[in-house]
């Protein structure tokens, strides 16, 4: 089936700094990626939705300066945390899609960001 | 807006006993409804899902049956293994075709021999 890459699977960084994850398709091309955040035993709240070669889109209260999302290329969407904080650290998911209208979503497996 | 409600968990069950996560929705429109399984260690997997109402959805021996006069989408399985244990998501799609999930908090589902 469908894979989904995600790298780094764990970060730990310090405070202030930047951390970058990568989401890819592996075997299919994403038209649209999801970026999702995982707070312990709670939900996954979607965070933005990303298109090729467009902006993302980002939810109601998520900072698009502190998280930049890039969707240059149709396996590849990048998660830039910018400036992180501890109250940032958080389980960050990706999903991606090949096309539009049903087409199923393929989860990665997640990274766990810890900033000290 | 569209919403996602799941009981709480954790669930703890003996191996072969049967096993009900209720689920309940608010949306507008017709949305899809879908159960996601996160064993431990690894990502989101779908297990199954239901397009319209009345439908069944069904896998590896779990069902959910999409309910629009109750709102409902209960995952169940008549007989639960310890290799079931894993964090369970309801989740919707809302009719737009976005692509979007709405999910609900999870539950764990914990499965002893």
């Amino acid at each position: 089936g469908a894979v989904v890459s995600q790298h780094p699977s764990w970060v730990i960084c310090k405070s202030g700094t930047s951390v970058k994850i990568e989401c890819r398709s592996l075997d299919f091309q994403a038209t649209t990626m999801f970026w999702y955040r995982q707070f312990p035993k709670q939900s996954l709240m979607l965070m933005a939705t990303s298109n090729e070669g467009s902006k993302a889109t980002y939810e109601q209260g998520v900072e698009k300066d502190k998280f930049l999302i890039n969707h240059a290329s149709l396996t590849l969407s990048t998660l830039t945390v910018t400036s992180a904080h501890p109250e940032d650290s958080s389980f960050y998911i990706c999903s991606a899609r090949g096309g539009a209208g049903p087409s199923p979503l393929h989860f990665g497996n997640g990274t766990r960001l810890t900033v000290t | 807006g569209n919403s996602v409600t799941q009981m709480e968990g954790p669930v703890t069950l003996s191996e072969e006993a049967f096993l009900t996560i209720n689920c309940t929705y608010t949306a507008t429109g017709y949305p899809s409804l879908f159960w996601y399984v996160q064993y431990p260690g690894e990502g989101l997997q779908l297990l199954l899902k239901a397009t319209k109402a009345d439908d069944k959805g069904s896998n590896k021996g779990f069902e959910a049956t999409y309910r629009k006069e109750t709102t409902s989408f209960h995952l169940e399985k008549g007989s639960v293994q310890v290799s079931d244990s894993a964090v369970y998501f309801c989740a919707l799609r809302g009719s737009g075709n976005t692509g979007k999930l709405i999910f609900g908090q999870g539950t764990t589902l914990q499965v002893k021999p």
